[in-house]
């Protein structure tokens, strides 16, 4: 049963414009949400986190958005690097059970 | 400390043969998770460990799947009699508590069964 979809396998953007990425969920009882960046031949690697008694959490040029009611979280990159193309992973958390969307391509193009 | 690691990075068996892969979590981490990864699709969670116990194996994928992690350190996962559907990429990850929502992964080992 996939809980997490990304709906989205791939998005190219150009350099310096915002790149957003989507997420849903389907079980209400996730409370904490995590996208991961994944580059070839390497492992997952954390990027940011909300709870969700939250609705926006920021770091950076990274910006994490919660709607519980739609059941939907994005990430915005502003301004998107060439850097930033990599394989984006949604989370959804609850206790000790964590599953992920199929992940987005992201492409940054200069 | 670098993060975790993962051993052997890339793996080529033969279908039947047995494969054992190891991972050595970050050094203050209590707790420690294995994933499978198939191409197109995330991660999915296999089994965990608090310290040296096992607290949860019913999302392995079969009984020829075990994991240990005997002194509370490194863990290892083995497949028995492989399968060609087991191809795909294992990866660990490790936190520091159970209430550290953040889980820290390896760069992942790559089975390839034949």
């Amino acid at each position: 049963d996939q809980q997490v979809k990304q709906n989205s396998p791939s998005l190219s953007v150009q350099e310096g414009r915002i790149s957003i990425l989507n997420c849903d969920y389907t079980n209400s009882m996730f409370d904490y949400f995590l996208w991961y960046k994944k580059y070839p031949a390497e492992g997952p690697t954390f990027l940011i986190s909300i709870s969700s008694i939250k609705d926006k959490n920021e770091d950076g040029r990274f910006t994490v958005f919660l709607n519980k009611s739609a059941k939907h979280l994005s990430l915005h990159i502003v301004p998107s690097q060439p850097g930033d193309s990599a394989v984006y992973f949604c989370a959804a958390r609850r206790e000790d059970d964590m599953r992920f969307g199929a992940g987005t391509r992201l492409t940054v193009k200069p | 400390d670098t993060g975790v690691s993962q051993d052997p990075r890339h793996k080529i068996t033969k279908r039947g043969q047995n494969v054992t892969f190891r991972c050595d979590p970050i050094s203050e981490h209590n707790r420690l998770y294995w994933y499978r990864q198939t191409l197109g699709q995330g991660p999915e969670f296999l089994t965990y460990f608090q310290n040296e116990a096992q607290l949860e194996k019913s999302r392995l994928l079969s009984d020829r799947f075990s994991a240990e992690r005997p002194k509370g350190s490194f863990s290892t996962l083995e497949i028995q009699r492989t399968e060609q559907g087991d191809s795909a990429m294992y990866l660990c990850a490790s936190s520091l508590t159970a209430y550290q929502e953040t889980q820290y992964f390896g760069p992942g080992t790559r089975l390839l069964v034949l």
